[in-house]
């Protein structure tokens, strides 16, 4: 059965730290992996990884995709409280329209 | 539209009543999915248009949960005999074509069955 796990379900730091979130996979047929921040309701598209190895950037936002040991990690620097928010990995698989998503990751960024 | 909108944005019912929720997706996007998320889980696939037609809705709970899409643009989820467990944020999003892993969410319908 296809599933992604992503850890910690939860995370507490200051403003200023450093956070590296994660995200673990078993699928078949893989073809992509996304991140999401949900903030209220509706998840916002952060990143798009496909190929292993490359980063993907954005401001304090960067993401990378680790084929062969399945995983792929969302590091966000010099984090702010505006960046409180549930972080979504999900994978795309050629099969299936589906999206197969974690739990996510609740972050709060205390003042 | 600007963005995926979704209506209305907070349903409270009494179990055994019908609930219809709407989507109207990000004009020019053909496809169109329907999630539903719990509290403390990632959503759940409920169901996938192309256009008109729902290409997989292998996520549908049971057949109490139906949706349309019958222009190819605007859905409605609908929901009959609701129970409590249906309880949950219904998520519309919408993207340019299939297997376009950038979703469009809207804001997402709560709907609560007392």
């Amino acid at each position: 059965e296809d599933k992604v796990v992503q850890s910690p379900l939860s995370l507490v730091v200051h403003e200023g730290d450093t956070v590296t979130l994660n995200c673990s996979y078993e699928v078949t047929n893989f073809r992509s992996l996304l991140w999401y921040k949900q903030e209220k309701k509706a998840p916002t598209f952060l990143f798009m990884l496909t190929s292993s190895g490359i980063e993907k950037k954005s401001g304090r936002l960067s993401s990378i995709l680790d084929k062969k040991e399945l995983f792929s990690i969302l590091n966000i620097t010099a984090t702010q409280t505006g960046d409180s928010a549930i972080y979504l990995c999900a994978v795309e698989v050629d099969s299936n329209y589906q999206l197969i998503w974690g739990a996510g990751t609740k972050l709060i960024i205390k003042p | 539209g600007a963005g995926v909108s979704q209506t209305p944005s907070n349903k409270v019912t009494e179990k055994g009543k019908y609930v219809e929720l709407r989507c109207d997706p990000i004009s020019g996007h053909t496809a169109l999915y329907w999630y539903r998320q719990s509290l403390g889980q990632g959503p759940e696939f409920l169901i996938y248009f192309q256009g008109t037609g729902a290409a997989d809705d292998s996520g549908l709970p049971n057949d109490r949960f139906f949706a349309v899409r019958p222009e190819g643009s605007v859905s409605t989820l609908k929901i009959q005999r609701t129970e409590r467990g249906d309880s949950a944020v219904y998520l519309c999003a919408s993207s340019r074509g299939p297997l376009d892993g950038e979703l469009f969410f809207g804001e997402g319908s709560r709907l609560t069955v007392l």
